[in-house]
This record gives structure tokens, sequence and C-alpha cells, in this order.
């Protein structure tokens, strides 16, 4: 079955850019049934959505971020990307990947076990 | 943005009890929801799709209901591992937005 990895460095300076990379296995990102987003969880606290892309490239942001997030993809490798530039310690977070469903009705399905980011000279 | 209102944001239970956690949207979202069941350090897991659909292998004592802009998550009868926090997911209109979480304790 699908399943999802997400990987990056754990740690990262202020200021810096951080990236993460998801690995997709079980099944292609290139289909056109689902897009691929990332959600971010800093400790203690809630959700939130970063963005997704299908594989075409097309993609969305949440406008709290879209200044300094690109998500892309690399349909070769199988594997879809977060870049998020000038990190503060607020980015401190768990970082997921999902696969979600193209219809607008079935919402996330299948999620990565996450990475733990910290943000701190 | 949709904003998703959820509550109560906590609750003290005990196991057999009947639970519903409520997400209220700023506009309507037709049934474009999830409800998910988060563990301590896991990954959420979807319960609920297409706002009452329920996940294959997911207890038929989880359902959902709503239309528009009130949705509920039941659990019938709690059991010890259904504590967790709960979330909904709006994945109607870009930014997906989710309600702040439920979290569900051992009374």
């Amino acid at each position: 079955q699908l399943q999802l990895q997400e990987s990056g460095p754990g740690l990262v300076k202020p200021s810096e850019t951080l990236s993460l990379t998801c690995t997709v296995s079980g099944g292609s990102i290139s289909s056109s049934s689902y897009y691929w987003d990332w959600i971010r969880q800093p400790p203690g606290k809630g959700l939130e959505w970063i963005g997704t892309i299908f594989y075409t490239g097309r993609d969305f942001y949440n406008p709290s971020l879209k200044s300094r997030v690109n998500i892309f993809v690399d349909t070769s490798k199988n594997q879809f990307s977060l870049r998020l530039s000038s990190v503060t310690a607020a980015d401190t977070a768990v970082y997921y990947c999902a696969r979600r469903d193209y219809d607008p009705n079935y919402g996330m399905d299948v999620w990565g076990q996450g990475t733990t980011i910290t943000v701190s000279s | 943005d949709i904003q998703m209102t959820q509550s109560p944001s906590s609750l003290s239970a005990s196991v057999g009890d009947r639970l519903t956690i409520t997400c209220r949207a700023s506009q309507g979202i037709r049934n474009d929801l999830g409800w998910y069941q988060q563990k301590p350090g896991k990954a959420p897991k979807r319960l609920i799709y297409a706002a009452s659909s329920l996940q294959s292998g997911v207890p038929s004592r989880f359902s959902g209901s709503g239309s528009g802009t009130e949705f509920t998550l039941t659990i019938s009868s709690l059991q010890p591992e259904d504590f967790a926090t709960y979330y909904c997911l709006q994945h109607n209109s870009y930014p997906l937005t989710f309600g702040q979480g439920t979290k569900v304790e051992i009374k």
C-alpha cells in the first residue's frame, strides 16, 4: 500500500532555509487522482496546512506562509519537497506530508509519520 | 479563508460514554470535511471522510454527520483506545483549514 516518508535535517539555524522531502512508495506521485500536501504542528499545538502540489507542478499555499514557502515535485524520483525560507523559532514543528484526493469531498487519507524540525542557533 | 470552530477544546469522559464533538465552518463547505484522530507522537489518522463516510477499518462506534456549516463527530461508546485528540479538516477551498482540536481525556 502507499507509504509516505519525510526526510530532513532535524535542526535549522534561524534565518536559514528549511528543506524537506517526502518520498512516495507503493504508488505513483504522477497520478491525476491526488494532490500532495505539507502540514505542520508546533509543539503542543494544532495542525496547520502549509500547501499542496499536483504532479503537473500546480501549487497552492497558505497565505500566512506564501511569501516564504515553495513546494515542488520530482516525478522521476517519486518525491515532493518543501522549502521554507527565513525560518524563525516559530517554524519549529513536526512536519507531515500527506496524500489528498483530487475530489474535494475526500480529503487526506495517507500521512507520513512526520519529521521534527527545530529552529535554533 | 474558511474558519473552522471546533468545540469543546477538551473534555473528560469515562469508558462507555457517548461523545459529540462539533465543528462549525464560517461559510458553507458542502460535505467536504474529514475527522481525524491523533495520539501523542503519531500522525493524524482519518476516521471520517465526506462528513459522514466511515474510513475502512475504523470501528463503527465512530460516526459523522452534517453538511454546509455544521458538522459533528460522535463516538457512541468510548473505548480506552479512543482517548486522543480529534480534529476536523475542511478541504472545500484553499487554504485548507483545521479545527483547533478536541482533547479527550479520561475522567
